[in-house]
């Protein structure tokens, strides 16, 4: 149950594209359709922004899309705006009832 | 209203024991699988424990053999029982709910907790 790599952090000037990539193993991210992206803001609870890979939660904006491709699945961030800073964290089904997260990306808003 | 509120974090002695609970309410409680996951100071999201709606569980390899996770659909409630507990047990601890399609889609306010040595 080893966590998923993230880069620990990312960046991007307004109006820009970033893209956070969450590397696992073929007994996690690629060997199953379950990676989901959160994302943090300072003191506040988690929320789900991605689901099955690339699937938007309700209410999400289309700003935010998710990929796979192996062992990586990736988060995009376009257009971005000041309130995109927060941490993001993946999490992958690793089979058998288990899960994993990232270690979590900081994204900075320049 | 929607919510998951967690309650039962503390203080605590390492080697002692915390019971948290999660009441839920505004959803169908038992058709849906609860997980707890954790987050230490400063530090990243470690999932830790995950009951089905049908009961099967799983556990975190660092927290096997010394958590217990529970549920009480009467109640609709999710509990975990934390026995010998270490400084690095230290977190805030979330209750959340899988949304059918293995990812998170409710979160609780979390309730920390903290083990001195």
């Amino acid at each position: 149950q080893s966590a998923l790599t993230q880069p620990p952090s990312a960046s991007g000037s307004p109006g820009q594209s970033v893209t956070i990539s969450c590397t696992g193993t073929s007994s996690d991210v690629g060997g199953y359709n379950y990676v989901s992206w959160y994302q943090q803001h300072p003191g506040k609870a988690p929320k789900l922004l991605i689901y099955e890979g690339f699937k938007r939660t309700s209410g999400i904006p289309d700003r935010f899309s998710g990929s796979k491709s192996g062992n990586t699945a990736s988060l995009t961030v376009s257009g971005l705006q000041a309130e995109d800073e927060a941490d993001y964290y993946c999490k992958s089904f690793a089979g058998r009832n288990y899960w994993v997260f990232g270690g979590g990306t900081k994204l900075t808003v320049l | 209203q929607v919510q998951l509120v967690e309650s039962g974090g503390g203080v605590v002695q390492r080697g002692g024991s915390l019971r948290l609970s999660c009441a839920a309410s505004g959803f169908t409680f038992s058709s849906h699988g609860m997980h707890w996951v954790r987050q230490a100071p400063g530090k990243g999201l470690e999932w830790v424990a995950f009951i089905k709606y049908d009961r099967k569980i799983s556990y975190a390899e660092s927290v096997k053999g010394r958590f217990t996770i529970s549920r009480d659909n009467s109640r609709n409630t999710l509990y975990l029982q934390m026995d010998t507990l270490r400084p690095e047990d230290t977190a805030l601890y979330y209750c959340t709910r899988d949304g059918f399609n293995y990812a998170l889609d409710m979160w609780g306010q979390g309730t920390r907790v903290t083990v001195s040595s």
